[in-house]
C-alpha cells in the first residue's frame, strides 16, 4: 500500500499562473482533507470532503477548488496562482468510524508550492 | 482565542529526562484528541489518540486528557535526540457537515544529548 500519495513535490509558480495539486489514497477511506502549513500557523484545512461527490470549505478556502474525482482522488486547483499562496500543502484522508469513536488521518508526503 | 494552541517552544530537555506537552482547546464539543509528531521537512505521523479523561499510556509516550479544564497534554518519558521534533496538538470537532481537524500551531521539541 503507498498510503496518501501527492504530485508534484515541489513547484513554482510565477503569480496569476493556474495548477493542480494531485492527491491519491489506496486504504479505500471516505474522507479526504486539504491543508495548507505556514510557520507558526500549523496546519489549516482549505477544503473537505467527506464523500465522493461532497466537498465543503474549511477554514481558508479563498483562492482554491476541489474536486473529488472518484473515492480515491482529490485534487486542489489553484486558479490564479498569489504570493500568498506560497506554503506546504498536504492531502490527507481518513476512515469514518462514527461520531464517538475517533479516527486518525494519513498524511501525504506534501507538495511545497512557491509563488513568485 | 484561537481553537486549539499550543506554546510554540522551542522546549529544550536533556537526553533521559521528561518532556511535557501542553494543549488547551475552546470547543467543548471537541469530542477526541490527537497528538501528531512532524520531522522538519515531512509530514505529520499520529502519535497517539484520547477521548476519555485520564491518561493513556504508549510505550514512553502518555496522553492525559482534562475536558473540565479544556486540557490535553503530552508527555515524553526518557526523551531520546530522535524525539526532536514538531508536535502538534489537533482536536476532531463534530460539525454540521461532519467531522474537523483543528491543529493547533505545533511545540518544537530539542533533546539536548
Amino acid at each position: 500500500n503507498a498510503g496518501v500519495t501527492q504530485t508534484p513535490k515541489f513547484q513554482v509558480l510565477k503569480t496569476g499562473q493556474s495548477m493542480t495539486l494531485q492527491c491519491a489514497q489506496d486504504m479505500n477511506h471516505n474522507s479526504m482533507y486539504w491543508y495548507r502549513q505556514d510557520p507558526g500557523m500549523g496546519l489549516r484545512l482549505i477544503y473537505y470532503s467527506a464523500s465522493e461527490g461532497t466537498t465543503d470549505k474549511g477554514e481558508v478556502p479563498n483562492g482554491y477548488n476541489v474536486s473529488r474525482l472518484n473515492k480515491r482522488e482529490f485534487s486542489l486547483r489553484l486558479e490564479s496562482a498569489a504570493p500568498s499562496q506560497t506554503s506546504v500543502y498536504f492531502c490527507a484522508s481518513s476512515e469514518e468510524r462514527g461520531m464517538v469513536v475517533p479516527y486518525e488521518q494519513y498524511f501525504g508526503p506534501g507538495t511545497r508550492l512557491t509563488v513568485t | 482565542q484561537k481553537e486549539v494552541e499550543q506554546n510554540s517552544g522551542p522546549l529544550s530537555v536533556p537526553e533521559g529526562a521528561i518532556a511535557s506537552l501542553n494543549c488547551t482547546y475552546s470547543d467543548r464539543g471537541s469530542q477526541s484528541f490527537f497528538w501528531y509528531r512532524q520531522y522538519s521537512g515531512k509530514s505529520p505521523e499520529l502519535i497517539m489518540f484520547i477521548y476519555s479523561n485520564g491518561d493513556k499510556e504508549d510505550g514512553r509516550f502518555t496522553a492525559q486528557l482534562n475536558k473540565a479544564s479544556q486540557y490535553v497534554s503530552l508527555l515524553i518519558r526518557d526523551s531520546q535526540p530522535s524525539d526532536s521534533a514538531t508536535y502538534l496538538c489537533a482536536v476532531n470537532i463534530p460539525r454540521s457537515y461532519g467531522q474537523n481537524f483543528v491543529f493547533g500551531p505545533g511545540t518544537r521539541l530539542s533533546v539536548l544529548p
